[in-house]
């Protein structure tokens, strides 16, 4: 079974940029599809995006869009969630969470079976 | 977008209670429905998969059920180690979407 490691919390100026990684071991990563969830405080959970790594193809809610950026490097099993001009608003716990990948073809939306522990980023100048 | 509304936002139980949580989609989503329980500084734990399918290692007082829009999380014989936060997930309809969770408190 894989287990998400996430990096530690971060605090960051109005303006700047943030890159959460995700660590992942134990179980099958290129049997994997990396999610990022966010949750604000006192906020329900927001899903940001996803990548696939075994192909390296990665899509985005449309509120995230072109401000966020998923990636991920297979040799070191690790994904990343990068956020730029960052404002206040995302104050968050930032999440990474698996879902199974089926192969080829696959671009199915799935549960989410295991997730990391969350990364704390605060926005504040 | 498929909006859940999630409910109650908080409830209180007596150990040995059967507990529901609702969670109603606005608009059908089969059986897509997944549910997880989640403590506070720890990460969530998948408990009910694809709306009543148990997820292996979950006590079975834990059960789902539900299709369509209306979703049941069902905890029957509650224990002190339930108190936690319990949140809905749907992946039918792009983007995946979350109930605004529900509190458990245990008294």
């Amino acid at each position: 079974q894989v287990q998400l490691v996430q990096s530690g919390a971060e605090v960051k100026k109005p303006g700047s940029s943030v890159k959460v990684s995700c660590k992942a071991s134990g179980g099958s990563f290129t049997s994997s599809v990396i999610n990022w969830v966010r949750q604000a405080p006192g906020q329900g959970l927001e899903w940001m995006g996803r990548i696939i790594p075994t192909l390296g193809m990665a899509d985005y809610a449309q509120k995230f869009q072109g401000r966020v950026t998923i990636t991920a490097d297979k040799s070191t099993r690790t994904a990343y969630m990068e956020s730029s001009s960052l404002r206040s608003e995302d104050t968050a716990v930032y999440y990474c969470a698996r879902s199974p990948w089926r192969g080829a073809g696959d671009y199915n939306y799935r549960y989410m079976d295991v997730w990391g522990k969350g990364t704390t980023v605060i926005v504040s100048s | 977008e498929t909006t859940l509304t999630q409910s109650p936002a908080f409830m209180s139980a007596t150990p040995g209670d059967k507990v529901n949580i609702s969670c109603r989609a606005s608009q059908d989503i089969d059986d897509d429905m997944n549910w997880y329980q989640q403590k506070p500084g720890e990460a969530p734990i998948f408990i009910i998969q694809e709306a009543t399918t148990l997820v292996p290692g979950i006590p079975p007082r834990f059960s789902g059920s539900g299709y369509g829009t209306d979703f049941t999380l069902t905890i029957n014989n509650i224990e002190s180690e339930d108190a936690a936060y319990y949140f809905c997930l749907q992946h039918d309809n792009f983007p995946p979407t979350f109930g605004q969770g529900t509190k458990v408190e245990i008294k």
